[in-house]
């Protein structure tokens, strides 16, 4: 398997456009998670999915982020609007039987919101 | 509220030269707490889950161990190649939520 993939690698976008980051996680995993990571705050878990269910969206700053995972090969993080403050890396991870089990990362996102 | 403090945040050690890390936290209900290993402009990857106190894992270096209130990842005779910034991290059940700490900035030298 080819790991975690995600698309685009890195995305500009100007203040108030939507932005959609995407993930295809390992086939066969169960579980699915966004994390977003910054200087300031560091990796925080945004939301994870169990067999393409939204199980904890807590993490969510705002109503500005939404995720969905239609199927279990895909998974989407759209920000609408976006704003300067959204910048990060986005990482999606998926792991198999459990939030404790291992968990492998995709190569992130590097979003850039001017 | 929860919380996981790693130290110190940046080591910086010879090739050979043995170490720990420290990650402490203050959490209510936990259930694991992970160690990771990060790579500039890369992914984490998953090194460790420890369940409960008294527990210890092994790979390679690297051996974790737990308490009821810390966990240390100690490396012994580290390598180069493990200069990273190791991440923890504690999952607590009451609320389904995980916490990461700063992380450690390790350095291994020649």
């Amino acid at each position: 398997d080819a790991g975690v993939i995600q698309s685009p690698r890195h995305e500009v976008t100007e203040m108030g456009q939507e932005v959609t980051l995407r993930c295809k996680p390992i086939s066969g995993h169960d579980y699915l998670f966004w994390y977003r990571q910054t200087m300031m705050r560091g990796l925080e878990l945004l939301i994870y999915f169990n067999n393409n269910v939204p199980i904890d969206d807590s993490g969510m700053p705002e109503d500005r982020f939404s995720a969905k995972m239609p199927n279990a090969s895909f998974s989407t993080l759209k920000i609408q609007p976006s704003e300067p403050r959204d910048s990060a890396v986005y990482f999606c991870a998926s792991s198999f039987g459990g939030a404790l089990s291992e968990a492998f990362f995709g190569q992130g996102t590097r979003l850039t919101v001017v | 509220e929860d919380q996981v403090t790693q130290s110190p945040e940046a080591l910086r050690l010879q090739e050979g030269e043995s170490s720990s890390l420290n990650c402490s936290y203050t959490v209510s209900g936990l259930r694991g707490l992970f160690w990771y290993r990060q790579d500039p402009g890369k992914g984490p990857e998953f090194l460790f889950t420890l369940y409960s106190a008294g527990e210890e894992k092994e790979k390679e270096r690297l051996k974790a161990t737990l308490t009821k209130k810390e966990s240390f990842l100690h490396i012994t005779a580290p390598k180069p190649e493990d200069s990273a910034t190791y991440l923890c991290a504690v999952w607590t059940g009451t609320a389904s939520k995980l916490t990461f700490g700063t992380g450690t900035r390790l350095q291994v030298t020649l």
